[in-house]
């Protein structure tokens, strides 16, 4: 079984400025680490996933993360952020060796860019 | 990229009334469909893990004679409250991912109100 953990329920920021969203998990196996976007009543839309190869990915937005196998870490960066960004943002974790692909996620950080 | 459509986006009924939620995949073959729950300002819960053409797999804790999952079509896959009582009210969201189960693409959600 896995666990996601989302140390920060809210982020305040203003715009323009950098932001990192953490995110830590534990997991007894190996596993694929990902970040979602949720607008209000709305579904989730991916932002960017690390299935294997080079530990620092980019996504869409201008969003990027960092696994860090031996922190058990996918932190979430921007450097300077816009009000659009404004949103609900969920880490995620799934195994990769078995045949389970759910998703576990983490409780969520709610991100205010504030002008 | 990827697209999952999820219809209604909202529904509002009486107690006791079954109400079905369809999951769409439209531009991909979605052999795996998760059904999730989402209580306000929370995060997601998996409720069933459906494959095409077999019963869906459901989580601890999840009455699968209550919430009736059917996937059977490549690109489609209900979920059905039956019985609806205001304790299921919620935000359920669909994904769908391919035979290469990664990554999962969201639908935008339903929001089921039950008076």
């Amino acid at each position: 079984a896995q666990s996601v953990t989302q140390l920060d329920s809210q982020v305040p920021v203003f715009e323009e400025a950098p932001v990192e969203l953490r995110c830590n998990y534990s997991s007894s196996v190996s596993v694929y680490l990902f970040w979602y976007v949720q607008y209000p009543n709305q579904g989730l839309q991916l932002l960017l996933k690390y299935l294997s190869g080079s530990t620092l990915v980019k996504g869409i937005n201008g969003f990027e993360a960092e696994f860090n196998k031996s922190q058990t870490s996918f932190h979430l960066r921007k450097p300077s952020v816009h009000i659009s960004d404004t949103a609900e943002y969920f880490c995620a974790v799934s195994e990769s060796d078995t045949g389970r692909r759910a998703l576990t996620f983490g409780s969520g950080t709610r991100l205010q860019v504030q002008p | 990229g990827a697209v999952v459509s999820q219809h209604p986006s909202r529904v509002i009924c009486k107690s006791g009334t079954s109400v079905k939620i369809e999951c769409r995949s439209l531009d991909f073959q979605a052999t795996t469909m998760f059904w999730y729950r989402q209580f306000p300002k929370q995060s997601l819960m998996l409720m069933a893990t459906s494959n095409e053409g077999s019963k869906a797999t459901y989580e601890q804790g999840v009455e699968k004679d209550k919430f009736l999952i059917n996937h059977a079509s490549l690109t489609l896959s209900t979920l059905t409250v039956t019985s609806a009582h205001p304790e299921d009210s919620s935000f359920y969201i669909c994904s769908a991912s391919n035979r290469g189960g990664q990554p999962q693409h969201f639908g935008d959600g339903t929001r089921l109100s039950i008076l």
